[in-house]
């Protein structure tokens, strides 16, 4: 079974840090990867998508790709409270079937 | 506007009547997908597809039926619901060139319950 592993959480930072998140995967042949933001009881909202190796930057957001470690990271620069929510890291195999993990729920404190 | 739309939003209905979820992309994507959502399992794939006339099974494809005979179009098929199909389902979709899958997008989610 092909995995993507994620700390459960909940990772709490205060208004302004910056918020890291991990993913590691198990399948070598994955080639995409994506983060997703879900607010509870919504669909995933599409964060970033990186494929290859090394950072990725967009707005307060960067994703880091590493597939020799075979981990990727999410990091939320000057967290906002509206960024509490669960990120779901997904990866896409060689075939095309997505794994997700269970994703690693964010809490900002004011 | 570019968007995934699923109907119907929410259904409730009774073991063994069957019933279809559409699902619709107006992105020209190539590659569709089925997802459930269950709580402490996160989301899981159920089938996929990778062009018109062709689906392949995800992780969890007991149960449902899917069929892509349109390039904008992606019905998932219970034939026989059970109560273990109690679910948030969703839709998503994707361009893909060869083995890459490009920003995958989601639609709003169908609230299942069968009794």
């Amino acid at each position: 079974q092909k995995e993507v592993e994620q700390n459960s959480g909940p990772l709490s930072v205060p208004e302004g840090a910056i918020a890291s998140l991990n993913c590691t995967y198990s399948d070598r042949g994955s080639q995409s990867f994506f983060w997703y933001r879900q607010y509870s009881g919504k669909s995933p909202e599409l964060i970033m998508f990186i494929y290859s190796n090394g950072d990725k930057e967009d707005g307060r957001f960067t994703a880091q790709l590493n597939k020799a470690s075979q981990y990727v990271s999410l990091l939320i620069r000057d967290s906002q409270p509206s960024d509490s929510a669960t990120y779901l890291c997904a990866g896409g195999g060689g075939y095309q079937k997505v794994t997700f993990g269970t994703g690693t729920k964010l809490q900002v404190i004011p | 506007e570019a968007q995934v739309t699923q109907n119907p939003r929410y259904l409730i209905t009774v073991t063994g009547k069957k019933l279809t979820v559409t699902c619709s992309q107006n992105m020209n994507h190539e590659y569709m997908s089925w997802y459930r959502q269950d709580p402490g399992l996160g989301l899981r794939q159920i089938y996929y597809s990778m062009n018109v006339e062709v689906t392949d099974k995800g992780d969890v494809p007991e149960g449902y039926k899917v069929s892509r005979k349109e390039k904008r179009n992606f019905p998932l098929i219970l034939e026989s619901p059970s109560p273990n199909q109690t679910s948030l389902y969703f839709c998503a979709s994707s361009y893909s060139k060869g083995h890459l899958l490009y920003e995958q997008y989601f639609g709003p989610g169908t609230r299942l319950t069968v009794t």
